[in-house]
């Protein structure tokens, strides 16, 4: 199998303070993970590239010091929303990368429903 | 680069008949294709994805999807709907030696009965 967890399912936060949402592979180990963010009745835009011990690979707009990712291990990616705002509320979906018998396959977390009031 | 475009924002059909959602690709490299479902906040589930092996896929739940290179197409279809098949569909392509994952915009599908 290739299970993929995120915790919380949801959160609720107040305006200015921060808020960490972890992803997790169950069964696989994961070198490369994704953040993707999700606003209401839209699609998915990825945030973010995270590797292993290494730097994340933002995409462009998304800013680094607001949205803190580390990935400090083979099975645990965290998102850290910093200084959130009510712009910031949204749907934060995480996927894993297996690597198997050459093959790349991304498997998605049920997501993170942040509401900043 | 890579884009995908989904035809439909919207698709409504009756319970028992065929169900069909249109997807057009572009990329620089050859492609991996495929389509996800998602149910109101839920996660993505797979539905079925193509790989540069048989152009028609068959996916869970019925689905299967034909990849059409002359026409960069990657349509879902079903022959029979389901009450169970409203939800969001997202059409998904990446370039084969790549790992990002570019969505499309979504179809949402509801189901009469």
């Amino acid at each position: 199998g290739a299970v993929v967890s995120q915790h919380p399912s949801r959160v609720i936060c107040k305006s200015g303070t921060s808020v960490k949402i972890e992803c997790r592979s169950l069964d696989f180990q994961a070198t490369t993970m994704f953040w993707y963010r999700q606003f209401p009745k839209q699609s998915l835009m990825l945030m973010a590239t995270s590797n292993e011990g290494s730097k994340a690979t933002y995409e462009q707009g998304v800013e680094k010091d607001k949205f803190l990712i580390n990935h400090a291990s083979l099975t645990l990616s965290t998102l850290t929303v910093t200084s959130a705002h009510p712009e910031d509320s949204s749907f934060y979906i995480c996927s894993a990368q297996k690597v198997q018998r050459g093959l790349r396959e991304q498997y998605f977390g049920p997501g993170t429903r942040l509401t900043v009031t | 680069a890579q884009s995908v475009t989904q035809l439909d924002s919207h698709v409504s059909v009756s319970e028992g008949t065929p169900v069909l959602l249109r997807c057009n690709y572009s990329s620089s490299y050859s492609p991996s294709l495929f389509w996800y479902v998602q149910h109101p906040n839920k996660g993505l589930q797979l539905l079925l994805k193509y790989t540069s092996a048989a152009t028609l896929v068959k996916g869970i739940n019925g689905f299967e999807a034909e990849f059409k290179k002359s026409e960069t197409s990657f349509h879902l279809t079903k022959p029979s709907a389901h009450m169970s098949d409203a939800a969001e569909y997202f059409c998904v392509v990446t370039a084969a030696a790549g790992n990002k994952l570019t969505f499309g915009g979504g179809t949402r599908v509801l189901v009469k009965p």
